[in-house]
């Protein structure tokens, strides 16, 4: 057990809806990270937060959304969902200390987008 | 550019073998940190084995070390004694920049198939 949960672990949902993926971070860590695994793209970052603001945005589409709250969980909002969409969702949490600093990743939400 | 090139999409290696899965970087960053994840059926993100860009030895930890060539910005991860648990996908990432603050960017993985 990584220390950082997600959920769902699993979503199924149709076109042009809005969904919403949470993670709360391991205690004490700071940083969350958000990647999106598709077969096609691989592990691809979508944004950063750090106690409680953007720090870093990656590939990440206009019609996705995040934000990291007081208590440090954090929420990636999805809209206008289209059948690409689908993919494992991943939330990971670091201390930032230095550079020998892993990230520990959630189980993942599976999306599902029929 | 690609940042984190796997080059091996599927690997077999039996039982009891050692295997080297192949990584290679770039970056003009001096400070930067290599790390290998393990992702087994399931789909969880296993953290196995850092190497930082100074660090004068290679990693090691239990059966996986590092063969990290700096000049050749290679980081090959070694898996020795095989078991038929380390079946799964891994993937090499990178952290640039001398704090811990940049996130990851990961490699396309390697799929290891561990037969009996």
């Amino acid at each position: 057990d990584s220390g950082v949960t997600q959920t769902p672990k699993h979503l199924i949902t149709a076109t042009g809806q809005r969904v919403t993926l949470r993670c709360s971070p391991r205690s004490g860590d700071l940083s969350v990270y958000w990647y999106q695994q598709s077969l096609d793209q691989g592990l691809q970052f979508l944004i950063q937060y750090y106690n409680g603001e953007e720090r870093a945005k990656g590939n990440i589409l206009e019609r996705f959304s995040a934000q990291q709250f007081p208590d440090l969980h954090s929420e990636l909002n999805l809209s206008s969902l289209e059948l690409g969409d689908s993919a494992l969702y991943f939330c990971a949490s670091s201390v930032v200390r230095d550079l020998h600093t892993e990230a520990f990743f959630g189980q993942g939400t599976r999306l599902t987008v029929v | 550019a690609q940042k984190i090139t796997q080059t091996q999409p599927g690997m077999f290696v039996q039982e009891k073998e050692a295997v080297t899965l192949d990584c290679t970087y770039d970056t003009s960053d001096p400070s930067y940190g290599l790390f290998w994840y393990k992702q087994p059926s399931s789909g969880e993100m296993i953290f196995l084995i850092y190497q930082g860009s100074y660090d004068q030895q290679n990693a090691t930890e239990g059966r996986y070390s590092l063969n990290f060539q700096k000049a050749r910005k290679s980081a090959n991860l070694v898996i020795s004694a095989s078991q038929l648990g380390d079946s799964a996908m891994y993937f090499c990432a990178m952290r640039e920049g001398d704090t811990g603050r940049r996130a990851l960017t990961f490699g396309s993985g390697t799929r290891l198939q561990v037969q009996p």
